[in-house]
């Protein structure tokens, strides 16, 4: 079964920095693109970052450009998301999912997710 | 950014209702959208993708149709497990954007 599961989020004040991991099992990690997705409190989903199965392709939201950088390491089969600058509008849950492959690239696996809170 | 906007925002039903949510493109996204269900607490759960195709797993009481700027979510009869959270998504490029969501509470 595929598993994803998250950690490393917690409090930290503004213009912290927090690395999110997302360890990977049940799947071939390298095969697949991968993704964070974040849901702010009394908020909807909001896409944050990507990247491509062998880590040479990287996309950001507007939101997090310049601060945010994902990246993996497919021999530990773990996504991680390196956040700085951190702002109190970061405070979310963050999933990482994995994206179909082919032409469809919906996300068709999700972490339960980790809870980042900024604030003073 | 291509924005996706989703109707109504909240919807009240009952157990063996059917119903519908609508999700908007502001472009031509041809066939790539995604549904997604979500409860407090949990993962996000993907229901239907690439417009109309049944995720493995779920059942045939959701379905999916539309292609370009309009499509549709339909849950022909309401379980009590069904009251949740929904989200389109458009996968057309990769900076992926979701719909507002749409809380589907009980009468």
């Amino acid at each position: 079964d595929v598993q994803l599961l998250e950690s490393g989020g917690g409090l930290v004040h503004p213009g912290g920095s927090l690395r999110l991991s997302c360890a990977a099992s049940g799947f071939t990690f390298s095969n697949y693109d991968m993704d964070w997705v974040r849901q702010a409190p009394g908020k909807g989903l909001e896409w944050v970052s990507a990247i491509s199965g062998r880590g040479g392709r990287t996309y950001y939201a507007d939101s997090v450009k310049g601060r945010f950088t994902i990246s993996r390491d497919n021999s530990k089969t773990t996504l991680y998301l390196q956040m700085n600058s951190l702002r109190a509008e970061d405070t979310a849950v963050y999933h990482c999912v994995t994206v179909r492959g082919g032409d469809t690239r919906d996300f068709d696996y999700w972490g339960q997710g980790t809870l980042v809170t900024v604030s003073s | 950014d291509i924005q996706m906007t989703q109707s109504p925002s909240s919807l009240s039903a009952s157990v063996g209702d059917r119903v519908t949510i609508t999700c908007r493109a502001s472009q031509n996204i041809g066939y790539y959208l995604n549904w997604y269900q979500h409860k407090p607490g949990t993962a996000p759960r993907l229901l239907i993708f690439a417009s109309s195709s049944l995720q493995s797993g779920v059942p045939s009481r959701f379905s999916g149709s539309g292609s370009g700027t309009d499509f549709t979510l339909t849950i022909s009869s309401l379980q009590p497990e069904d009251f949740a959270t929904y989200y389109c998504q458009q996968s057309y490029n990769t900076l992926y954007t979701f719909g507002q969501g749409t809380k589907l509470e009980i009468k």
